[in-house]
């Protein structure tokens, strides 16, 4: 089962543009990461947020977690046309401690 | 400095039939893993090995088998191949987190 919902499945914006994803999650974890993954290729680490955290930034992301409401949200300001990929999050938590991968967001920027 | 490298990164394969699919890492790290990505969809854990000499299932594990060969290589196979099983297969290795991802195997089942 999925443990994290990315919303909106599908992102178009120009360059410029600030992008936000949002990611629900099912049960409790440990941290949530976000990955991205260019067409074709693997996942790409991009940021880590432990669930004592509630906003973290590298560069132009910012991610913020509400563990209460069991969400997150990743920010691309001032978005590329290098930054189309799809953006996937994914919780880790359990006694594995295994990561547990949302559907992810197809973000499209347009130059 | 490859990372993680899958082989291979493309193959077809009739029903029935049987595959490896081979994973390494460089990077010293002790936990592997498997995962397929269908359309549309996230990661979902196949398999994994917390170290050398370990593994343990995941969410769908069957009709697969994984081998920890030693702590660089970590296989996948597929003893008697299913249209169901086509998919993107991708290998990953962490030291803790975050994971570190191969480019794939695209694997098409007829």
């Amino acid at each position: 089962s999925q443990q994290g919902e990315e919303d909106p499945q599908a992102l178009s914006i120009q360059e410029g543009e600030n992008a936000t994803m949002n990611c629900s999650y099912k049960t409790s974890i440990n941290n949530l990461q976000w990955y991205r993954q260019n067409s074709g290729r693997g996942l790409v680490h991009l940021i880590l947020i432990r669930s004592n955290e509630r906003e973290k930034h590298s560069g132009r992301l910012r991610v913020t977690l509400d563990t209460s409401k069991k969400s997150s949200s990743l920010l691309i300001t001032a978005s590329r046309a290098a930054d189309t990929a799809s953006y996937f999050c994914a919780g880790q938590g359990g006694s594995q401690g295994n990561l547990i991968f949302g559907k992810g967001t197809k973000l499209s920027v347009k130059p | 400095n490859a990372g993680v490298t899958q082989t291979p990164k493309f193959q077809v394969l009739k029903t029935g039939q049987s595959m490896t699919l081979q994973c390494a890492q460089d990077m010293n790290h002790n936990s592997m893993y498997w995962y397929r990505q269908d359309p549309g969809m996230g990661l979902r854990l196949i398999y994994y090995s917390a170290s050398e000499g370990t593994t343990d299932k995941g969410e769908v594990p069957n009709g697969y088998n994984v081998s920890r060969l030693n702590k660089r290589e970590f296989s996948l196979r597929l003893e008697s191949a299913a249209p169901s099983q086509t998919s993107v297969y991708f290998c990953a290795s962490s030291a803790n987190q975050p994971q570190h991802f191969g480019d794939g195997t695209r694997l098409s089942i007829l």
